[in-house]
């Protein structure tokens, strides 16, 4: 069963709405957990890296003020598309790394995406 | 700087036939995990197989095998015995044990299995 809950899976907006979207490790604690972004037929674009209890480390030529991201718990990341604009519908997905395993025990575990469409 | 490349933007292979999908990898960490995910229409990541830069043997999972050549910076996948439910995209990606579960992605291949 999943492992990383996303949600909403789809959401479609007007332009100039903020959207959430929820990432949740379900039964491990993430410390850690990214979000990424795909445009069709294209691939994963890291955009920041979500931290918990700190502010999260965005990617070079990511708008922090436009991708908000909190992490307040240990099971809890969130992205807010603050004054969302037809250009940020894309697909934007989470992963989240288990806190107690290596790296090379076990991948993050991905959520299964958010498709935004804005209007 | 890590960067990932896949130079086969997509690949018709035929029912029970094997399928080599491409990947090299450039990066200047001494230690890094090497991964493959399967992306059906659907949108979710699917985990395929690991293989970590100090591995001496190729990474082996089912049908999936890694052809981790180090040497040459390479780390190809095969998919044995085709079935029509891998037509999907598959992604390489490589994380550096410093960034712990950060991924760099390639651009991807796009895979058909025909009857």
């Amino acid at each position: 069963g999943a492992v990383v809950s996303q949600h909403p899976s789809r959401v479609i907006c007007k332009s100039g709405t903020s959207v959430k979207i929820e990432c949740r490790s379900l039964d491990f604690q993430a410390t850690t957990m990214f979000w990424y972004r795909q445009f069709p037929k294209q691939s994963l674009m890291l955009m920041a890296t979500s931290n918990e209890g700190s502010k999260a480390t965005y990617e070079q030529g990511v708008e922090k003020d436009k991708f908000l991201i909190n992490h307040a718990s240990l099971t809890l990341s969130t992205l807010t598309v603050t004054s969302a604009h037809p250009e940020d519908s894309s697909f934007y997905i989470c992963s989240a790394r288990d806190a107690r395993k290596k790296l090379s025990n076990q991948p993050q575990h991905f959520g299964d995406g958010t498709r935004l469409s804005i209007l | 700087a890590q960067k990932i490349t896949q130079t086969q933007p997509g690949m018709f292979v035929q029912e029970k036939e094997a399928v080599t999908l491409d990947c090299t990898y450039d990066t200047s960490d001494q230690s890094y995990g090497l991964f493959w995910y399967k992306q059906p229409s659907s949108g979710e990541m699917i985990f395929l197989i690991y293989q970590g830069s100090y591995d001496e043997q190729n990474a082996t999972e089912g049908r999936y095998s890694l052809n981790f050549q180090k040497a040459r910076k390479s780390a190809n996948l095969v998919i044995s015995a085709s079935q029509l439910g891998d037509s999907a995209m598959y992604f390489c990606a490589m994380g550096g044990t410093d960034s712990w579960g950060k991924l760099q992605f390639g651009a991807g291949t796009q895979v058909v299995v025909t009857p």
